[in-house]
């Protein structure tokens, strides 16, 4: 089975530039999450999704970051302008639910992204 | 605000001995717990879990405390080797699906 896709693995580009990550949760799924690794703060929940609807974006840091999910195979992270302090890991999860029964999230390798 | 800490930012272990990974929480609402382990240049791998009604759960080398009363839990694993090196992150949800992680906790196993 395919796990989660993210796409790029690295990006690197330059300051003000506008940033897009995408991610392509697990099939059948219906949560998907997006978190930031930094050496500070570990891992942060910025954003999550079900059946396709954002639930909680608290943890956005800024207007600059959005996010989106099209369907339900398909999310898009972007950041505009970027800035050096948005350098960091950034990974997409998946998960699903039986029932009232947890699932744990299934994480992507993640996109190491240097903002210049 | 941190809701999930692990206060160990890295644990040294011998081989064939037993590693113990604390984490404490904050939240009395959480009733769901994970741990993830991670690899360089990987993403968080699903390791065990363990619901508030529990106060333990075993998997193989691999056992899950949950002590609610002092919201803290606990990762055992037992014996050790050189391959569970990595990093460990503790997680929490509360009912939604949201997850909240701690910092994580460096684990090198000595051959």
């Amino acid at each position: 089975d395919a796990g989660v896709i993210q796409s790029p693995r690295h990006e690197v580009t330059e300051m003000g530039q506008e940033v897009t990550l995408r991610c392509k949760p697990i099939s059948g799924h219906n949560s998907l999450f997006w978190y930031r690794q930094t050496m500070m703060r570990g891992l942060e929940l910025l954003i999550y999704f079900n059946n396709n609807v954002p639930i909680d974006d608290s943890g956005m840091p800024e207007d600059r970051f959005s996010a989106k999910m099209p369907n339900a195979s398909f999310s898009t992270l972007k950041i505009q302008p970027s800035e050096p302090r948005d350098s960091a890991v950034y990974f997409c999860a998946s998960s699903g639910r039986t029932g009232v029964i947890y699932q744990p999230q299934h994480f992507g390798d993640g996109t190491r992204l240097s903002i210049l | 605000d941190q809701q999930v800490k692990q206060n160990s930012p890295s644990l040294s272990v011998q081989e064939g001995r037993i590693s113990i990974l604390n984490c404490d929480y904050t939240n009395s609402m959480f009733d769901y717990f994970l741990w993830y382990k991670k690899y360089p240049a990987e993403g968080p791998t699903f390791l065990i879990s363990i619901s508030s009604i529990k106060d333990k759960n075993e998997d193989g080398r691999f056992t899950v405390f949950l002590n609610k009363s002092a919201k803290h839990l606990s990762l055992h694993i037992v014996p050790s080797q050189p391959g569970d090196s990595a990093v460990y992150f503790c997680a929490a949800s509360d009912w939604g699906n949201d997850m909240r992680f701690g910092a994580g906790t460096r684990l090198t196993v000595k051959p």
